[in-house]
Protein backbone atom coordinates (compact mmCIF):
# COMPACT_ATOMS: atom_id res chain seq x y z
CA UNK A 1 0.00 0.00 0.00
CA UNK A 2 1.42 3.57 -0.69
CA UNK A 3 2.90 5.56 2.15
CA UNK A 4 2.99 9.33 3.30
CA UNK A 5 5.90 9.66 5.62
CA UNK A 6 7.04 12.55 7.85
CA UNK A 7 10.08 13.50 9.33
CA UNK A 8 11.34 13.58 12.01
CA UNK A 9 9.79 11.57 14.16
CA UNK A 10 10.39 13.31 17.16
CA UNK A 11 11.42 16.61 17.57
CA UNK A 12 11.73 18.74 20.77
CA UNK A 13 12.46 22.71 20.51
CA UNK A 14 12.48 25.36 22.98
CA UNK A 15 9.31 27.91 23.51
CA UNK A 16 9.76 30.52 21.01
CA UNK A 17 11.24 28.69 18.39
CA UNK A 18 10.31 28.22 14.85
CA UNK A 19 10.32 24.40 13.88
CA UNK A 20 9.11 22.83 10.37
CA UNK A 21 7.51 19.44 9.85
CA UNK A 22 8.19 17.94 6.66
CA UNK A 23 5.43 15.25 4.88
CA UNK A 24 6.11 13.36 1.90
CA UNK A 25 2.87 12.69 0.62
CA UNK A 26 1.80 9.82 -2.30
CA UNK A 27 2.96 10.61 -5.14
CA UNK A 28 -0.23 11.10 -7.68
CA UNK A 29 -2.14 13.04 -4.65
CA UNK A 30 -3.56 16.80 -5.16
CA UNK A 31 -4.65 17.28 -1.95
CA UNK A 32 -2.89 17.45 1.48
CA UNK A 33 -3.75 18.07 5.11
CA UNK A 34 -2.51 18.32 8.58
CA UNK A 35 -3.96 17.97 11.97
CA UNK A 36 -3.02 17.32 15.51
CA UNK A 37 -3.20 15.46 18.48
CA UNK A 38 -3.02 16.61 21.50
CA UNK A 39 -1.65 13.90 24.35
CA UNK A 40 -4.49 11.80 25.12
CA UNK A 41 -6.94 14.24 23.27
CA UNK A 42 -9.32 14.14 20.26
CA UNK A 43 -7.85 14.56 16.33
CA UNK A 44 -8.15 18.16 15.61
CA UNK A 45 -7.71 19.81 11.78
CA UNK A 46 -5.44 21.93 11.18
CA UNK A 47 -5.16 22.62 7.26
CA UNK A 48 -5.99 21.29 3.91
CA UNK A 49 -4.04 22.39 0.62
CA UNK A 50 -5.02 22.00 -2.57
CA UNK A 51 -3.54 23.16 -5.85
CA UNK A 52 -0.59 25.50 -3.94
CA UNK A 53 -2.90 27.23 -1.60
CA UNK A 54 -4.69 26.64 1.59
CA UNK A 55 -8.15 25.53 0.96
CA UNK A 56 -9.35 25.33 4.21
CA UNK A 57 -8.04 26.03 7.55
CA UNK A 58 -9.24 25.47 11.08
CA UNK A 59 -9.06 28.16 14.40
CA UNK A 60 -5.87 26.68 15.60
CA UNK A 61 -4.16 27.44 12.46
CA UNK A 62 -3.79 31.14 13.30
CA UNK A 63 -0.52 33.12 11.96
CA UNK A 64 1.87 31.25 13.83
CA UNK A 65 1.17 28.58 11.44
CA UNK A 66 2.04 28.22 7.67
CA UNK A 67 2.44 25.12 4.94
CA UNK A 68 4.42 24.84 1.65
CA UNK A 69 4.53 22.84 -0.98
CA UNK A 70 8.39 23.91 -2.08
CA UNK A 71 8.90 21.16 -4.35
CA UNK A 72 6.88 18.36 -6.20
CA UNK A 73 7.11 16.26 -3.37
CA UNK A 74 7.69 18.03 0.20
CA UNK A 75 4.63 19.61 2.15
CA UNK A 76 5.78 21.57 5.27
CA UNK A 77 4.05 22.64 7.91
CA UNK A 78 5.97 25.67 9.56
CA UNK A 79 5.60 26.84 13.42
CA UNK A 80 7.08 30.13 13.73
CA UNK A 81 7.24 30.50 17.46
CA UNK A 82 6.46 27.48 19.34
CA UNK A 83 4.34 27.86 22.13
CA UNK A 84 4.28 25.01 25.54
CA UNK A 85 1.39 24.08 23.87
CA UNK A 86 1.63 23.43 20.48
CA UNK A 87 3.40 20.37 21.98
CA UNK A 88 1.49 17.33 19.95
CA UNK A 89 1.11 14.77 17.50
CA UNK A 90 1.53 16.16 14.42
CA UNK A 91 -0.22 14.19 11.50
CA UNK A 92 0.38 14.83 7.43
CA UNK A 93 -2.48 13.05 5.04
CA UNK A 94 -3.44 13.32 1.54
CA UNK A 95 -5.96 11.96 -0.37
CA UNK A 96 -6.28 11.74 -4.38
CA UNK A 97 -9.35 14.02 -4.28
CA UNK A 98 -11.45 15.54 -2.04
CA UNK A 99 -13.94 12.45 -1.80
CA UNK A 100 -11.46 9.82 -1.35
CA UNK A 101 -9.99 8.20 1.86
CA UNK A 102 -7.21 10.21 3.12
CA UNK A 103 -3.95 8.70 3.67
CA UNK A 104 -2.11 9.30 7.31
CA UNK A 105 1.45 9.45 7.82
CA UNK A 106 3.35 8.16 11.28
CA UNK A 107 3.45 12.06 12.74
CA UNK A 108 5.69 13.75 14.18
CA UNK A 109 6.15 14.06 18.01
CA UNK A 110 6.80 17.73 18.87
CA UNK A 111 7.59 18.42 21.98
CA UNK A 112 8.19 21.80 23.04
CA UNK A 113 9.97 22.97 26.17
CA UNK B 1 -22.49 22.82 12.70
CA UNK B 2 -20.73 19.08 11.67
CA UNK B 3 -19.60 16.88 14.51
CA UNK B 4 -19.16 13.31 15.85
CA UNK B 5 -19.80 11.67 19.25
CA UNK B 6 -18.29 8.50 20.35
CA UNK B 7 -20.15 8.55 23.68
CA UNK B 8 -17.92 5.26 24.84
CA UNK B 9 -14.46 6.01 26.56
CA UNK B 10 -12.99 2.51 26.57
CA UNK B 11 -15.30 -0.78 25.21
CA UNK B 12 -14.18 -4.45 26.95
CA UNK B 13 -14.81 -7.31 25.46
CA UNK B 14 -13.95 -10.81 25.54
CA UNK B 15 -11.73 -12.43 23.09
CA UNK B 16 -13.93 -14.16 20.52
CA UNK B 17 -16.70 -12.35 21.31
CA UNK B 18 -18.12 -9.42 18.94
CA UNK B 19 -17.53 -5.76 19.22
CA UNK B 20 -19.01 -2.51 18.87
CA UNK B 21 -17.72 1.02 19.00
CA UNK B 22 -20.31 3.31 18.78
CA UNK B 23 -20.70 6.43 16.95
CA UNK B 24 -23.30 9.29 15.65
CA UNK B 25 -22.63 12.15 13.64
CA UNK B 26 -24.24 15.01 12.60
CA UNK B 27 -23.38 17.00 9.34
CA UNK B 28 -25.84 19.56 7.33
CA UNK B 29 -25.55 17.44 4.04
CA UNK B 30 -24.71 14.34 3.27
CA UNK B 31 -21.53 12.66 5.11
CA UNK B 32 -18.38 10.65 4.27
CA UNK B 33 -18.20 8.50 7.40
CA UNK B 34 -14.97 7.07 7.96
CA UNK B 35 -13.44 4.46 10.87
CA UNK B 36 -9.13 5.01 11.34
CA UNK B 37 -7.78 2.92 14.08
CA UNK B 38 -4.56 3.93 16.03
CA UNK B 39 -2.38 1.64 17.79
CA UNK B 40 0.04 2.83 20.75
CA UNK B 41 2.97 5.37 19.22
CA UNK B 42 1.69 4.91 15.89
CA UNK B 43 0.18 6.74 12.98
CA UNK B 44 -3.81 6.17 11.88
CA UNK B 45 -4.70 3.51 9.84
CA UNK B 46 -7.81 3.95 7.92
CA UNK B 47 -9.93 0.75 8.14
CA UNK B 48 -13.41 1.31 6.33
CA UNK B 49 -15.42 3.93 4.60
CA UNK B 50 -18.76 4.80 3.66
CA UNK B 51 -19.56 7.66 1.20
CA UNK B 52 -23.00 5.93 -0.82
CA UNK B 53 -24.41 2.64 -1.80
CA UNK B 54 -24.76 -0.36 0.45
CA UNK B 55 -25.29 0.43 3.82
CA UNK B 56 -23.16 -2.49 5.68
CA UNK B 57 -19.81 -1.91 4.65
CA UNK B 58 -16.30 -4.05 4.78
CA UNK B 59 -13.23 -3.21 5.46
CA UNK B 60 -9.89 -4.19 7.25
CA UNK B 61 -8.96 -6.61 9.56
CA UNK B 62 -12.59 -8.30 9.59
CA UNK B 63 -14.35 -5.04 10.60
CA UNK B 64 -17.26 -3.78 9.30
CA UNK B 65 -19.59 -0.36 10.15
CA UNK B 66 -23.44 0.13 9.10
CA UNK B 67 -24.33 3.57 7.99
CA UNK B 68 -28.12 4.25 9.83
CA UNK B 69 -29.31 7.32 8.09
CA UNK B 70 -32.63 7.68 10.63
CA UNK B 71 -30.18 7.28 13.58
CA UNK B 72 -26.90 8.95 11.99
CA UNK B 73 -25.26 6.46 13.32
CA UNK B 74 -21.86 4.29 11.58
CA UNK B 75 -21.25 1.85 14.34
CA UNK B 76 -18.05 -0.12 14.11
CA UNK B 77 -18.63 -4.40 14.10
CA UNK B 78 -16.33 -7.53 14.04
CA UNK B 79 -18.21 -10.96 14.84
CA UNK B 80 -15.21 -12.21 16.88
CA UNK B 81 -12.84 -10.15 18.55
CA UNK B 82 -9.14 -10.51 18.86
CA UNK B 83 -6.41 -9.52 21.46
CA UNK B 84 -4.61 -7.80 18.44
CA UNK B 85 -7.92 -5.26 17.88
CA UNK B 86 -6.99 -3.59 21.21
CA UNK B 87 -6.14 0.32 20.27
CA UNK B 88 -7.75 3.01 20.24
CA UNK B 89 -10.54 4.11 17.14
CA UNK B 90 -11.36 6.92 15.85
CA UNK B 91 -14.78 7.94 13.96
CA UNK B 92 -14.09 10.63 11.84
CA UNK B 93 -17.32 12.34 9.34
CA UNK B 94 -16.78 14.51 6.17
CA UNK B 95 -19.90 17.23 4.83
CA UNK B 96 -20.04 15.75 1.19
CA UNK B 97 -21.22 19.44 0.26
CA UNK B 98 -18.39 21.45 1.76
CA UNK B 99 -15.03 21.01 3.41
CA UNK B 100 -12.38 18.58 2.92
CA UNK B 101 -11.39 18.29 6.66
CA UNK B 102 -12.53 15.31 8.72
CA UNK B 103 -14.26 16.11 11.99
CA UNK B 104 -13.09 13.42 14.33
CA UNK B 105 -14.34 12.00 17.54
CA UNK B 106 -13.04 11.73 20.51
CA UNK B 107 -12.22 8.15 20.28
CA UNK B 108 -12.72 4.86 21.74
CA UNK B 109 -10.11 2.84 23.42
CA UNK B 110 -10.97 -0.86 22.80
CA UNK B 111 -9.70 -3.83 25.05
CA UNK B 112 -9.80 -7.23 24.39
CA UNK B 113 -9.29 -9.57 27.39
CA UNK B 114 -8.12 -13.17 26.27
Amino acid sequence: EPEVTQTPSHQVTQMGQEVILRCVPISNHLYFYWYRQILGQKVEFLVSFYNNEISEKSEIFDDQFSVERPDGSNFTLKIRSTKLEDSAMYFCASSEDAATRQYFGPGTRLTVT
Amino acid sequence: AQSVAQPEDQVNVAEGNPLTVKCTYSVSGNPYLFWYVQYPNRGLQFLLKYITGDNLVKGSYGFEAEFNKSQTSFHLKKPSALVSDSALYFCAVRDVRSNYQLIWGAGTKLIIKP
